[in-house]
């Protein structure tokens, strides 16, 4: 079964910093684009960022563009989010999530645990 | 970007109840509409891609159906532990947008 276990999140001053890591298992990383989702307390899922296999191509969400960086490292199976300036309103659960293979966009189709970011002074 | 708009945000049914579920996106995004589903405190699970194929694993009382900007989410024969919020996604372009979720309770 897909393992996607997601850590670095805690509390952290506005306009501080935090690395979001994840870590794939028991599937071929290098094969899946990945995505990071978050969901603020109380509220629905935002997508924030994507990466594709060989990271030749990056989205992310206007909300964080400009201060998070997406990245991976396909020999230690790992999805990363750098995020700077934080504000407030980035409180959230944030989840890795993987994409499917196959022909025309990619679905998402698993979903780690998550990882509580606290924005908060 | 493509808004997605769910419908209701939330129902109440009962064991054995067929419930339905729409989605209507702002612009035609052909067949690429994902369901998930999450129940309180958990992760999302995925349950259906491309509109109406199941992802492995989730039982057949799901079903999708839909095409270009209007789709729906049937649960068949509800259950108690059905009982969770449902959302849908959009992945025709990015950003990936979800809707607002419907919330269903037994």
């Amino acid at each position: 079964e897909v393992q996607l276990v997601e850590s670095g999140g805690g509390l952290v001053k506005p306009g501080g910093s935090l690395r979001l890591s994840c870590a794939a298992s028991r599937f071929t990383f290098s094969s899946h684009s990945m995505n990071w989702v978050r969901q603020a307390p109380g509220k629905g899922l935002e997508w924030v960022s994507f990466i594709s296999t060989s990271s030749t191509y990056i989205y992310y969400a206007d909300s964080v563009k400009g201060r998070f960086t997406i990245s991976r490292d396909n020999a230690k199976n790992s999805l990363y989010l750098q995020m700077n300036s934080l504000r407030a309103d980035d409180t959230a659960v944030y989840y890795c999530a993987r994409d499917s293979i196959g022909g025309g966009p990619p679905a998402i189709d698993s979903w780690g645990q998550g990882t509580l970011v606290t924005v908060s002074s | 970007d493509i808004q997605m708009t769910q419908s209701p945000s939330s129902l109440s049914a009962s064991v054995g109840d067929r419930v339905t579920i729409t989605c209507r996106a702002s612009q035609g995004i052909s067949n690429y509409l994902a369901w998930f589903q999450q129940k309180p405190g958990k992760a999302p699970k995925s349950l259906i891609y491309a509109a109406s194929s199941l992802q492995s694993g989730v039982p057949s009382k799901f079903s999708g159906s839909g095409s270009g900007t209007d789709f729906t989410l049937t649960i068949s024969s509800l259950q108690p532990e059905d009982s969770a919020t449902y959302y849908c996604q959009q992945y025709n372009s990015y950003p990936l947008t979800f809707g607002g979720g419907t919330k269903v309770e037994i």
